[in-house]
């Protein structure tokens, strides 16, 4: 069974620009979440989607968003970046209450 | 919204050692604990969870939890730890549709 998968890897962008970052979901998995892991702060939660929809969202200001496809994959769009956007950006699928499958994560940094 | 406590960042002890990292939470519903584990460069895996039963939780590679619910606690032990154990271990909890998770425990063990 292939798991969450991530694209791309690592990513270099400069402040200003905007970002869009993938997730495939394991199959038969209808919930994506994003989290975004920055130095010294742990994983803090960005999104929830399921089925097509926003479920939830975490403390982060709208120029973090996404969407889920009809297949289940998910983007996540950041505008406008900033250096402290600089983080590895977990996307996790899941069939479960919390039993999360993680993805590898995409490296981000802004310069 | 839910939080997350883990003590002790960083943690360095020797082969053989008892291993007790510190997980305690706010949060006045339901509530799934989980432990997740990162070694370096993989992603993160899931350790062990607890959502209802025997308090008293077994993982994989011979680590346990239990939950203790009068002190919000979901605390992790292994009581001899393998070098292959240096890793960051986390703790999450699942509620209010989303999983909480703590700063993480860096633990290095010295061969």
């Amino acid at each position: 069974e292939a798991g969450v998968t991530q694209s791309p890897t690592h990513l270099i962008k400069t402040r200003g620009q905007q970002v869009t970052l993938r997730c495939s979901p394991i199959s038969g998995h209808t919930s994506v979440y994003w989290y975004q892991q920055a130095l010294g702060l742990g994983l803090q939660f960005l999104l929830w989607y399921d089925e097509g929809e926003e479920r939830n969202r975490g403390n982060f200001p709208p120029r973090f968003s996404g969407r889920q496809f009809p297949n289940y994959s998910s983007e996540l769009n950041v505008n406008a970046l900033e250096l402290e956007d600089s983080a590895l950006y977990l996307c996790a699928s899941s069939f479960s209450r919390g039993g999360y499958t993680f993805g590898s994560g995409t490296r981000l940094t802004v310069v | 919204a839910q939080s997350v406590s883990q003590h002790n960042h960083h943690v360095i002890l020797s082969e053989a050692a008892s291993l007790e990292l510190g997980c305690n939470y706010s949060y006045g519903g339901t509530v799934n604990l989980f432990w997740y584990v990162q070694y370096p460069g993989q992603h993160l895996q899931l350790l062990l969870k607890y959502f209802s039963g025997d308090p008293l939780v077994k993982g994989i590679k011979g680590f346990e939890a239990e939950f203790i619910k009068s002190k919000f606690s979901f605390n992790l032990r292994k009581p001899s730890v393998q070098w292959s154990d240096t890793a960051e271990y986390f703790c999450a909890v699942h509620g209010n549709n989303r999983l909480a998770f703590g700063k993480g425990n860096q633990v290095v063990v010295i061969p």
